[in-house]
């Protein structure tokens, strides 16, 4: 199993371009999710889905679309990038999301937004 | 509103000694609180977890602490090694809906040889 990947690995932006981050589980996981990571921020939640076709948002989901068609990917999209979109942004995904179940992240995107 | 703090932000350890990290919460529907630990350029692994029905829990050099009545709970990491170094972030998740994860602000650990 590859477990959690996603694409790219680094990517820079232009301040109102556009871009989707992958993300793609092997592991047949209802539950997926999308973080981003800011320094001395921790991890926060901007969507998560809890099978295909079924989403819902975060804490912080402004600027970014989501959708579910398949089990394995979830795409991020940001529609126009925004500097405050320069983050280091984190897949996960469990079984069936629930609570005692083991979260499994990707290695991550890092995306820059100039 | 910050509903898990953690501190301290950075520590620093010698090799052998003990590595511990607080975390404190404000929402009593929390009940299942997870610790993370991530490698530089990696992403967030599951460490060790514990649900509020019990005060401790180990696993081989890492203990849970956990004090309801406070809502606080710790992470020890005995005998420390230089391996350890890397951040660790505590969570929780509330006992209804999905395992949306509340994060802490992170750790970063360094063990010196």
């Amino acid at each position: 199993n590859a477990g959690v990947t996603q694409t790219p690995k680094f990517q820079v932006l232009k301040t109102g371009q556009s871009m989707t981050l992958q993300c793609a589980q092997d592991m047949n996981h209802e539950y997926m999710s999308w973080y981003r990571q800011d320094p001395g921020m921790g991890l926060r939640l901007i969507h998560y889905s809890v099978g295909a076709g079924i989403t819902d948002q975060g804490e912080v989901p402004n600027g970014y679309n989501v959708s579910r068609s398949t089990t394995e990917d979830f795409p991020l999209r940001l529609l126009s990038a925004a500097p405050s979109q320069t983050s280091v942004y984190f897949c996960a995904s469990s079984l069936q999301g629930l609570r005692q179940e083991t979260q499994y992240f990707g290695p991550g995107t890092r995306l820059l937004v100039l | 509103q910050q509903q898990v703090k953690q501190s301290p932000q950075s520590l620093i350890v010698q090799k052998g000694g003990i590595s511990i990290i607080n975390c404190a919460y404000e929402n009593t529907a929390f009940d299942y609180f997870p610790w993370y630990q991530q490698f530089p350029g990696k992403g967030p692994a599951l460490l060790i977890a514990i649900r509020p029905d019990v005060s401790e829990k180990k696993e081989g050099r890492f203990t849970i602490s956990f004090n309801k009545s406070a809502k606080q709970f710790s992470l020890h990491i005995m005998d420390s090694q230089p391996g350890d170094s890397a951040t660790y972030f505590c969570a929780a998740s509330a006992n209804s809906g999905y395992s949306t994860l509340t994060f802490g602000k992170g750790t970063m650990l360094l063990v010196s040889p």
